[in-house]
């Protein structure tokens, strides 16, 4: 799972309740990404970020909340506005280049499954 | 969609025969990317293609791509129990600074 860390690795919540979800990196990426990802399905994106203090929505934004105070930091806050949370989340990391096209290859974490009841 | 749509949905084969799973798309692309994930984890690099290329080998994994049909295969020969998992392509779409993932391919290598 390379220098990526997620916690928790299970988080159970009642409806109605905001839950944030943690992804720290080590590997001095610019860039990190938020993805959802439900049984038997790929993976969907929520928020992205590629510098300090600035993100973007991703496909399916409603309901998710982000920040990017630190390189190192970008927590999800799923919201009580989010109508079905309940999914396998997973934060990844790459190189960015300012003024450049490509994505690189992202590096994952070992991602956190939220059940909301 | 500009989502990679992945061929077959799942694969069973036995161990030592070869796996082939298929990617295609509908819009331009900087690169294209293969990815592994293992049941309840992250996902895991596999390897990168870029759009001028049409081959590439890492240890028995090969990819290749035709950017005219917009299509990319991952081939893993000599498969072994240990490569059973789900198989993702990712699609640098031209413009977007992002990945777009296709709904993979679930690989069981049957011992």
């Amino acid at each position: 799972d390379g220098g990526i860390t997620q916690s928790p690795k299970y988080l159970f919540r009642k409806e109605g309740q905001n839950v944030t979800l943690s992804c720290e990196q080590n590997l001095n990426h610019d860039a990190m990404y938020w993805y959802r990802q439900d049984p038997g399905q790929g993976l969907r994106l929520i928020y992205y970020s590629q510098i300090v203090n600035d993100f973007q929505k991703g496909d399916i934004a409603e309901g998710y909340s982000v920040s990017r105070e630190k390189k190192e930091s970008f927590p999800l806050t799923v919201t009580s506005a989010q109508k079905n949370p309940t999914a396998f989340y997973l934060c990844a990391s790459s190189i960015f280049r300012f003024g450049g096209a490509t994505t690189y290859e992202q590096y994952f974490g070992p991602g956190t499954r939220l059940t909301v009841t | 969609s500009q989502q990679g749509e992945e061929d077959p949905q799942a694969l069973s084969i036995q161990e030592g025969e070869n796996a082939t799973m298929n990617c295609s798309y509908k819009t331009s692309i900087n690169n294209l990317q293969w990815y592994r994930q293992n049941s309840g984890r992250g996902l895991v690099h596999l390897i990168l293609i870029r759009s001028n290329e049409r081959e590439k080998h890492s240890g028995r994994l090969r990819v290749t791509l035709d950017t005219s049909k917009k299509s990319s295969s991952l081939l893993i020969t000599a498969s072994r129990a240990a490569d059973t998992a789900s198989y993702f392509c990712a699609i640098d779409v031209l413009g977007a600074q992002k990945l777009v993932f296709g709904q993979g391919t679930r690989l069981t290598i049957n011992p």
